[in-house]
C-alpha cells in the first residue's frame, strides 16, 4: 500500500509553546489529507480536512486559529498546535488520500505531551 | 452528518472461536465501509473494506457483510488467534473526497 510518514513521532513541550507536526505522502500525490486526534481509549476524531492549495475545512468545535493546517503541496501537510496547553496532549494522526481513491492511508501518529 | 455506532465495546473470545463486531450508520448516501485494526500506540491498519454495491467480502479469516437496507455492516473473524487482540474500528464515508466517520471501537481480547 501507499506510505505516509509523520514527524515527529513524539514531542514533549511546555505550556504556551507551539508545535508543528508534518505529514508526508511518500509515494503518491495526496490531493486530500485529514488530521485526527485520538485521546486514550477513544476513537479517532476528525479535526480537519485539507485539500492541496486550498484552506482546510475544520470540524465543528475545532478552533482553526489554534490548530493551523497548511497543505502547500501534494505530498506535505502540516498541523501547528499554537499555544499548546495540557488539554491538547493527545495522539495526533494524519491520513492521506489520492484523487478518486476511497482508501485513506494513515501516518504513524504523533504523541504530544504538553507539560 | 454521518453517525456510526459500534457494538460491543469490548469482546473476549477464546482462541479458535469466532468474533463478530457490528456497526450501524445513519447516512444512506454512505457507500464505503472500511474496518481498521489498531494496536496500542500505532496507526490504524486497514484490514478489509466493502463498497455499497457488494453484500459480502472475505479475505482468509476475515469477512465483512453489508446490509444497505438496514444500514448496518459487520466484521467476522474466524479461528481467532492471540495476535488478533487489538482495537477494531468500523468507519463509513460517501463519495470520493468525503470524510470517514469512525465508530467508537471494539477492544478484542483473544485468550488462550
Amino acid at each position: 500500500g501507499a506510505v505516509v510518514s509523520q514527524h515527529p513521532s513524539r514531542v514533549i513541550c511546555k505550556s504556551g509553546t507551539s508545535v508543528k507536526i508534518e505529514c508526508r505522502s511518500l509515494d503518491f500525490q495526496a490531493t486530500t489529507m485529514f488530521w485526527y486526534r485520538q485521546f486514550p481509549k477513544q476513537s479517532l476524531m476528525l479535526m480537519a480536512t485539507s485539500n492541496e492549495g486550498s484552506k482546510a475545512t475544520y470540524e465543528q468545535g475545532v478552533e482553526k486559529d489554534k490548530f493551523l493546517i497548511n497543505h502547500a503541496s501534494l505530498t506535505l501537510s502540516t498541523l501547528t498546535v499554537t499555544s499548546a496547553h495540557p488539554e491538547d496532549s493527545s495522539f495526533y494522526i494524519c491520513s492521506a488520500r489520492a484523487r478518486y481513491w476511497d482508501e485513506q492511508f494513515f501516518g504513524p501518529g504523533t504523541r504530544l505531551t504538553v507539560l | 452528518g454521518e453517525n456510526v455506532e459500534q457494538h460491543p465495546s469490548t469482546l473476549s473470545v477464546q482462541e479458535g472461536d469466532s468474533a463478530v463486531i457490528k456497526c450501524t450508520y445513519s447516512d444512506s448516501a454512505s457507500n464505503y465501509f472500511p474496518w481498521y485494526k489498531q494496536e496500542l500506540g500505532k496507526r490504524p491498519q486497514l484490514i478489509i473494506d466493502i463498497r455499497s454495491n457488494v453484500g459480502e467480502k472475505k479475505d482468509q479469516r476475515i469477512a465483512v457483510t453489508l446490509n444497505k437496507t438496514a444500514k448496518h455492516f459487520s466484521l467476522h473473524i474466524t479461528e481467532t488467534q492471540p495476535e488478533d487482540s487489538a482495537v477494531y474500528f468500523c468507519a463509513a464515508s460517501g463519495d470520493f473526497g468525503s470524510k470517514l466517520t469512525f465508530g467508537t471501537g471494539t477492544r478484542l481480547q483473544v485468550t488462550l
